[in-house]
């Protein structure tokens, strides 16, 4: 069964560091792998996703992420942080394309000054 | 273009209590779909709708929740009785196909006392 792993329900980093968030997933076909980014009172918005054409994917807001088979990862990284980062991200695996995805539990970023 | 719409955004009802959530999805999207966020996990999906026909209701609780898509538009999702494990967000997602990105509403926060 395809399952997903936030390493971290909290990271806090200093504006203009590097944010690095944590997904491992499990899948028993090729998955499809999303990072989608909540705000506070709002729904999800899309960061990014791998389908299975170019490993490191680039999404907006200058977030990419790489998918690693061999260690079941797609972690999210952002090379200088802002303060307007600050959010919850949910990575999420489907093994059927756009489908039934599955969420992981969240990680919450926080970025001080 | 419009998002998704939900309404209400908050509600408060006592167990035992029923209540509705309506969702209006992106102009021309077939695809909707309902998920439960519980505070401190990701979303799980409940049912997922193709035009007014059910894709996959496998995660639906359907001795209590109730969802229907009539006309192939908008969506009302129901719970009755509403049980205090029942307090989350539920949150409305489309889609232009079962194989395109999904898109979320802004959710309804719902506290069961």
């Amino acid at each position: 069964a395809q399952s997903v792993t936030q390493l971290g329900s909290h990271v806090s980093v200093s504006e203009g560091a590097l944010v690095l968030l944590r997904c491992n997933y499990s899948s028993s076909v090729p998955p499809y792998l999303f990072w989608y980014v909540q705000y506070p009172n709002q729904g999800l918005q899309l960061l990014l996703k791998y389908t299975s054409a170019a490993t490191l994917v680039k999404g907006i807001n200058g977030f990419e992420a790489e998918f690693k088979k061999s260690e079941t990862s797609f972690h999210l990284t952002k090379p200088s942080a802002h303060m307007s980062d600050a959010a919850e991200y949910f990575c999420a695996v489907s093994e059927r394309g756009y489908n039934k995805l599955i969420f992981g539990a969240g990680t919450r970023l926080a970025v001080h000054p | 273009e419009a998002g998704v719409a939900q309404s209400p955004r908050y509600k408060i009802i006592e167990k035992r209590q029923s209540v509705a959530f309506w969702c209006n999805p992106i102009s021309g999207h077939a695809t909707l779909y309902w998920y439960q966020q519980i505070l401190g996990q990701g979303p799980k999906l409940l049912i997922q709708f193709q035009n007014n026909g059910v894709v996959d209701d496998s995660q639906l609780p359907k001795d209590r929740f109730s969802a229907e898509r009539l006309k192939g538009v908008d969506s009302t999702l129901k719970i009755q009785p509403a049980k205090l494990e029942d307090s989350a967000v539920y949150l409305c997602a489309s889609s232009s196909s079962t194989q395109e990105t999904q898109y979320f509403g802004p959710g309804t926060r719902l506290l069961v006392l």
